[in-house]
């Protein structure tokens, strides 16, 4: 098994600019997490997915986040615009039914 | 906001047996308590996880209390690899997974 893939590794982009996210799940999972991990605030539950379909997006920061899930094997976590507060690591995981998490590598992302 | 509070830090001797307090004194009938750790930047890996009764594996034993208030993660002999900052959890009935500020645990030698 591969694991939980993200893409990029990592990201530096100038404020003002899309970033998008990119996480593929293990096959079978039919749970998917984001999280953003910083110094100051921890690891941070983003939003999560039951079977493609959003269950709670309530740490979604704000409106300039946005995350979608298409099919079970792909989701994409969008910043427009971003900012330098933005910069954070960035980690997928997938889950089968509640069972254990697995987390992929993380994106680094820099916002300059 | 998680619901669990552990202590920001502890030391521990190569060797000894590490154990790691957390307690989460509003679960629920049925919400379990999953334990992880992350070893630098890394991705969060699973450690172990109960609901009621006490649970071993070959990471680590994780013992629960009556009351299932609080739980124990025990790592029987720690090394310097297990230097990380450890998780507790607990998994809500919609599998919402938070986690908190964690214990950053330095294994000396």
């Amino acid at each position: 098994d591969a694991g939980v893939i993200q893409s990029p590794r990592h990201e530096v982009t100038e404020m003002g600019q899309e970033v998008t996210l990119r996480c593929k799940p293990i096959s079978g999972h039919d749970y998917l997490f984001w999280y953003r991990q910083t110094m100051m605030r921890g690891l941070e539950l983003l939003i999560y997915f039951n079977n493609n379909v959003p269950i709670d997006d309530s740490g979604m920061p704000e409106d300039r986040f946005s995350a979608k899930m298409p099919n079970a094997s792909f989701s994409t976590l969008k910043i427009q615009p971003s900012e330098p507060r933005d910069s954070a690591v960035y980690f997928c995981a997938s889950s089968l039914a509640r069972g254990r998490l697995s987390f992929g590598p993380g994106t680094r992302l820099l916002v300059l | 906001d998680a619901k669990t509070t552990q202590p920001p830090s502890m030391d521990c001797a190569e060797g000894r047996a590490a154990n790691l307090p957390c307690n989460h004194s509003t679960i629920s009938g049925n919400e379990y308590v999953y334990w992880y750790r992350q070893i630098h930047s890394q991705g969060p890996q699973y450690i172990i996880h109960g609901l009621k009764n006490n649970e071993t594996n070959e990471m680590a034993s994780l013992i629960i209390t009556e009351d299932r208030k609080s739980s124990t993660l025990i790592l029987p002999h720690a090394t310097l690899r297990d230097t990380a900052v450890y998780y507790c959890i607990v998994r809500t009935n919609n599998n919402d997974m938070r986690f908190g500020a964690g214990t950053r645990l330095t294994v000396k030698p």
